[in-house]
């Protein structure tokens, strides 16, 4: 069975850069496109950015472009996802997921982690 | 950016109850549409993705129509467990976007 399990929570000071990992269990790193996805204290859900199997690429948010990074260790099955240049308003709730199982062009989330809590505070 | 608008924000609703949430996208994404159900603390949980197919293992009160920018989720006689914040989702482009939630309450 698969699974993905983030590392835990974080507490960082605005300006600073946090990084997320999110480990693959069960299948392999390669054959998996991981998306990651925040929620903030309250609110709804924000695709922050993936792995794009047409495009052969990590597609970011425009929102998080020159702030984020998305990379993958395939050596040890494990996704990361950095933040840098901190605020508050990153405070939240970061999802990794994927698709297991590929369906043409169609891409949806079937597994997620369990999440991991970024608070940005002074 | 594709704008993804669910309605109604929120519903006071009661066991048994038929439920219609609706979404709306900004500009055509043709069948390109996913369900997810969230419970507090929780992460999402697929329902329904490519608009209308349903999840293995989600119960078949669920169901889901809709294409091009009009779409809705139905559940057809609401249970206990189904009191949840309900989120559609595009993924015609990128940014993936989701629609503002829509969160199912107890009458």
């Amino acid at each position: 069975q698969v699974h993905l399990v983030q590392s835990g929570a974080e507490v960082k000071k605005p300006g600073a850069s946090v990084k997320v990992s999110c480990k693959v269990s069960g299948h392999t790193l390669t054959k998996l496109s991981i998306h990651w996805v925040r929620q903030a204290p309250g609110k709804g859900l924000e695709w922050l950015g993936g792995f794009d199997p047409e495009e052969g690429e990590i597609i970011y948010a425009q929102k998080f472009q020159g702030r984020i990074t998305m990379t993958e260790d395939t050596s040890t099955d494990t996704a990361y996802m950095e933040l840098s240049s901190l605020r508050s308003e990153d405070t939240a709730v970061y999802y990794c997921a994927t698709q297991t199982v590929p369906y043409g062009d169609y891409r949806w989330l079937d597994l997620w982690g369990q999440g991991t809590l970024v608070t940005v505070s002074s | 950016d594709i704008q993804m608008t669910q309605s109604p924000s929120s519903l006071s609703t009661s066991v048994g109850d038929r439920v219609t949430i609706t979404c709306r996208a900004s500009q055509s994404i043709s069948g390109y549409l996913n369900w997810y159900q969230q419970k507090p603390g929780k992460a999402p949980k697929l329902l329904i993705y490519a608009a209308s197919t349903l999840q293995s293992g989600v119960p078949s009160r669920f169901s889901g129509s809709g294409y091009g920018t009009y779409f809705t989720l139905t559940i057809s006689s609401l249970r206990p467990e189904d009191f949840a914040t309900y989120y559609c989702q595009q993924n015609y482009n990128t940014p993936h976007t989701f629609g503002q939630g829509t969160k199912l309450e107890i009458k």
